[in-house]
């Protein structure tokens, strides 16, 4: 079945620091993808997507590639701020059969961001 | 509404008793979706309806877990003869159609404790 595989965490790191978090899938035929953040206290929003191969996703000063041939989806940002310490979830969603509609996520990963 | 409402924000409940969670989706939206957020453990699919066809029921549980969504709008997630292993956060959600390709909306769920 379909799956996705996010690094553990948590990840700690000072303001205007480099974040990395990596993210594979496992999905059969042409998966949609997705990064979620949720703030403390607050719902899961939706940060940024891709649709297909080699699209690159972006919101806020994040980004995320979809690549098709390291089936990978790593969430990227130059410089991080407090405020964006937060759990971040990558997630899936294949494009038919009937699976179609479901999201399938990540265990998140928890980012806590120091002054 | 301009969100996904779910009500309660908390329920504390004891061991056996039968809950209702509920969930009110943006206005047109025809796709709602139940997850369930246990602590450490990321998201998991509970049960999914896309406008009036049979709904895909996959990830409840156990038989103690149903769900039912009347014309076409507000949905009732029910849990009978709670056990403890029931407590978690569950999150409801919808999009415009079927699939997730603009992603979902999400709520900010219910906080289920059974003590």
């Amino acid at each position: 079945g379909d799956s996705v595989t996010q690094m553990e965490g948590p990840v700690t790191l000072s303001e205007e620091a480099f974040l990395t978090i990596n993210c594979t899938y496992t999905a059969t035929g042409y998966p949609s993808l997705f990064w979620y953040v949720q703030y403390p206290g607050e719902g899961l929003q939706l940060l940024l997507k891709a649709t297909k191969a080699d699209d690159k996703g972006s919101n806020k000063g994040f980004e995320a590639t979809y690549r098709k041939e390291t089936t990978s989806f790593h969430l990227e940002k130059g410089s991080v701020q407090v405020s964006d310490s937060a759990v971040y979830f990558c997630a899936l969603t294949r494009g038919g059969g009937t699976s179609y509609g479901k999201l399938t996520f990540g265990q998140g990963t928890i980012l806590t961001v120091h002054p | 509404g301009a969100g996904v409402s779910q009500s309660p924000s908390n329920k504390v409940t004891e061991k056996g008793k039968d809950v209702e969670l509920r969930c009110d989706p943006i206005s047109g939206h025809t796709a709602l979706y139940w997850y369930r957020q246990s602590l450490g453990q990321g998201l998991e699919f509970l049960i999914y309806f896309q406008g009036n066809s049979a709904p895909d029921k996959s990830g409840l549980p156990s038989d103690r877990f149903s769900a039912e969504r009347t014309g076409g709008s507000v949905s009732t997630l029910t849990i009978q003869r709670t056990q403890q292993e029931d407590s978690a956060v569950y999150l409801c959600a919808s999009s415009p159609s079927q699939g997730a390709g603009n992603g979902y909306t999400f709520g900010s769920g219910t906080r289920l404790t059974v003590v």
